[in-house]
């Protein structure tokens, strides 16, 4: 399968503390996306990585990718109860046509 | 209008019923896309269209029938589906698709999903 793989799959924290997700994949790459999915809802764009950069910021969001190691981790810094939501890798391959979407991470911050 | 609208939100449907989940977005898009997104699992894709036309059909059952009347609206016509076809269906666009031997790079925005219970 060409679906990135994320972990944890499940991340449960106290407001204020940081959250670091994983993104693996298995081939070569264009870029890379982060969405964030609320229960039941559509999925809202964070960031997009491409694949010469190494990292990225938005606000409280930190994105890195290392090509050597197929991988790339989301930090959200500062969570809050509104983070609870469940987050996507999104990989654009290299010669593909289309977004794969990973497993996703479901993240549950408590007030 | 930086939104992707979708009705209905919610769907229930028998299995004999012919029913159609409509997208509308209004911000030049040229490539809109129908994903089926099971519970905690992500979203799959089903039909791409770049310029109103269909340009990937991920080998979709044809119980379900995309269409696209103009730029900003894309359809998917529903009929005979089965219990297991329950699931959100969500729709998304990008300003283009670079099919082929390019790739896709820009950013998709998506609506906010039908709900849709096959009994």
């Amino acid at each position: 399968s060409q679906q990135g793989e994320e972990d944890p799959q499940a991340l449960s924290i106290q407001e204020g503390e940081n959250a670091t997700m994983n993104c693996s994949y298995k081939t070569s790459i264009n870029n890379l996306q982060w969405y964030r999915q609320n229960s039941g809802r559509g999925l809202v764009h964070l960031i997009l990585i491409r694949s010469n950069e190494r990292e990225k910021h938005s606000g409280r969001l930190r994105v890195t990718l290392d090509t050597s190691k197929k991988s790339s981790s989301l930090l959200i810094t500062a969570s809050r109860a509104a983070d609870t939501a469940s987050y996507f890798c999104a990989t654009a391959y290299t010669g593909g046509f289309k977004t794969i979407f990973g497993a996703g991470t479901r993240l549950f911050v408590k007030a | 209008d930086t939104e992707v609208t979708q009705t209905p939100k919610h769907l229930v449907m028998g299995m004999t019923n012919k029913k159609s989940l409509k997208c509308e977005q209004h911000m030049g898009h040229r490539a809109m896309y129908w994903y089926k997104q099971k519970a905690k699992k992500p979203p799959e894709l089903m039909f791409v269209y770049s310029y109103e036309k269909l340009s990937i059909n991920e080998s979709v059952p044809s119980r379900f029938s995309p269409e696209c009347p103009n730029s900003s609206l894309l359809n998917l016509h529903l009929h005979a589906l089965q219990p297991e076809d329950s699931a959100l269906y969500l729709c998304a666009s990008s300003t283009r698709f670079s099919g082929g031997a390019s790739v896709n790079t820009d950013t998709q925005y998506f609506g906010p999903g039908t709900r849709l219970t096959v009994l």
